[in-house]
């Protein structure tokens, strides 16, 4: 089974600050997503990867950047945090490039709170 | 017009009723078809997927496809009170290498004993 694991469940953090998150994947997936999900507006694409150090914009990018140096790592890191990224970000994997059957597995999630 | 479209509900049903969600989407050249249940503070959870037209059945889930009209629904035959949940439509369209998934916003499901 495919497991994907994110640092933190629930996150507090303060304005101004620099955020962290993690996400892991055991399946030697290609493909990797960071999603916000907010009451509403559903699933928002900020950033994908399809390889080592290669990102593509999704979305909604504005105010994250990302970083993934290992295949199964993926990092989302908000600059400097600000209580509209107050959310639900969720790490998703799925086989990648070549296959059309590229469901996407996702990690449990972490709840974020900026004060 | 919204890539992929789901009725936003609730769509409420009784314990042993089947529940019927929809879902429409616009790229024509979309090749796969996904829907996840997510229950509420959860991540979304892969339930069935399907990329030929026609019905796909596993369980009480049935998909089933039918691109010409550009349409996938759910079918949940003797829904229970678990089943309670926001349910995802999800499209690999033609555009973007088979890479992403578009999302619909879900259809929250209530079945009530």
């Amino acid at each position: 089974d495919v497991k994907v694991t994110q640092s933190s469940r629930y996150l507090v953090k303060r304005t101004g600050e620099k955020v962290f998150l993690e996400c892991v994947q055991d399946m030697d997936h290609e493909n990797m997503f960071w999603y916000r999900q907010d009451p509403g507006l559903g699933l928002r694409l900020i950033y994908f990867s399809y390889d080592v150090k290669m990102k593509e914009k999704g979305d909604i990018p504005e105010g994250y950047s990302v970083s993934r140096e290992k295949k199964e790592r993926f990092s989302l890191i908000l600059e400097s945090a600000s209580t509209n990224q107050t959310s639900m970000y969720l790490c998703a994997s799925s086989l990648g490039q070549g296959s059309t059957y590229n469901e996407q597995f996702f990690g449990p999630g972490t709840r974020l709170t900026v004060l | 017009q919204k890539e992929v479209e789901q009725n936003s509900g609730p769509l409420s049903v009784p314990e042993g009723a089947i529940a019927s969600l929809n879902c429409t989407y616009s790229d024509r050249g979309s090749q796969s078809f996904f829907w996840y249940r997510q229950y509420s503070g959860k991540s979304p959870e892969l339930i069935m997927f399907i990329y030929s037209n026609g019905d796909k059945e596993d369980g009480r889930f049935t998909a089933q496809l039918n691109k010409a009209s550009q349409y996938v629904s759910l079918l949940i035959r003797d829904s229970q009170p678990s089943d309670s949940a926001t349910y995802l439509c999800a499209v690999i369209p033609f555009s973007g290498g088979y890479n992403k998934l578009i999302f619909g916003a879900g259809t929250r499901l209530a079945v009530h004993p």
